[in-house]
């Protein structure tokens, strides 16, 4: 039962262009989301977080929209640079601290 | 402060035989959780432990897995008899509270069944 869903397993984009990073979800008792960024032979890594009660979360180049009607959420990365080439994941709870993880996107930045 | 520590880093075991798994929280941490990542998927959760007391663990197959937080002393993950199947990576996250948004992640413990 797949609660968190990350449809694109990869993305390629230019050095300096913006990456979109988008995940789905069908529980909608979440009401926390997070994203990570992991490196090989690494765990992973937090990024950004949205509350349920917000529709968009700014950190420097990172930036996260919450649709909560359409149960989906957005990682927006401006300028993406090489260091950001990594796997994604989005990950939602329902605040009992247990954490449901999509099955990542793959990103690549390319000079 | 250091991060969350698990070892081994990598761990090989024959089919039949025991796992160990230890992760030892971030000081002042006092909430375990494990997760599982088999290959080309996402983390997927175990169980989720204070000290001394396993509060969730759903997440944990049936038969042949366990875990503790004892009061001194790392998280053990076990895992005894182990099959091919259970060859992954084995994240352990830890935080000051009941909620996830403090976790942080060990580098994990890839184990490999041969």
């Amino acid at each position: 039962d797949q609660q968190v869903k990350q449809n694109s397993p990869s993305l390629s984009v230019q050095e300096g262009r913006i990456s979109i990073l988008n995940c789905d979800y069908t529980n909608s008792m979440f009401d926390y989301f997070l994203w990570y960024k992991k490196y090989p032979a690494e765990g992973p890594t937090f990024l950004i977080s949205i509350s349920s009660i917000k529709d968009k979360n700014e950190d420097g180049r990172f930036t996260v929209f919450l649709n909560k009607s359409a149960k989906h959420l957005s990682l927006h990365i401006v300028p993406s640079q090489p260091g950001d080439s990594a796997v994604y994941f989005c990950a939602a709870t329902d605040s009992w601290g247990k954490l449901q993880f999509g099955a990542g996107t793959q990103v690549v930045v390319t000079p | 402060n250091a991060g969350v520590m698990q070892n081994p880093r990598h761990l090989v075991r024959r089919r039949g035989q025991e796992a160990r798994l230890r992760c030892s929280p971030m000081k002042g941490h006092s909430h375990v959780y494990w997760y599982r990542q088999l290959p080309e998927e996402g983390l997927k959760f175990m169980v989720y432990l204070q000290k001394e007391n396993i509060i969730d663990e759903s997440g944990m197959p049936k038969e042949r897995f366990s875990a503790e937080f004892p009061k001194e002393g790392p998280s053990i993950l076990r895992i005894q008899q182990v099959v091919r199947g259970d060859s992954a990576a084995y994240f352990c996250a830890s935080s000051p509270q009941r909620t996830a948004a403090e976790a942080f992640f060990g580098q994990g413990t890839r184990l490999t069944v041969v």
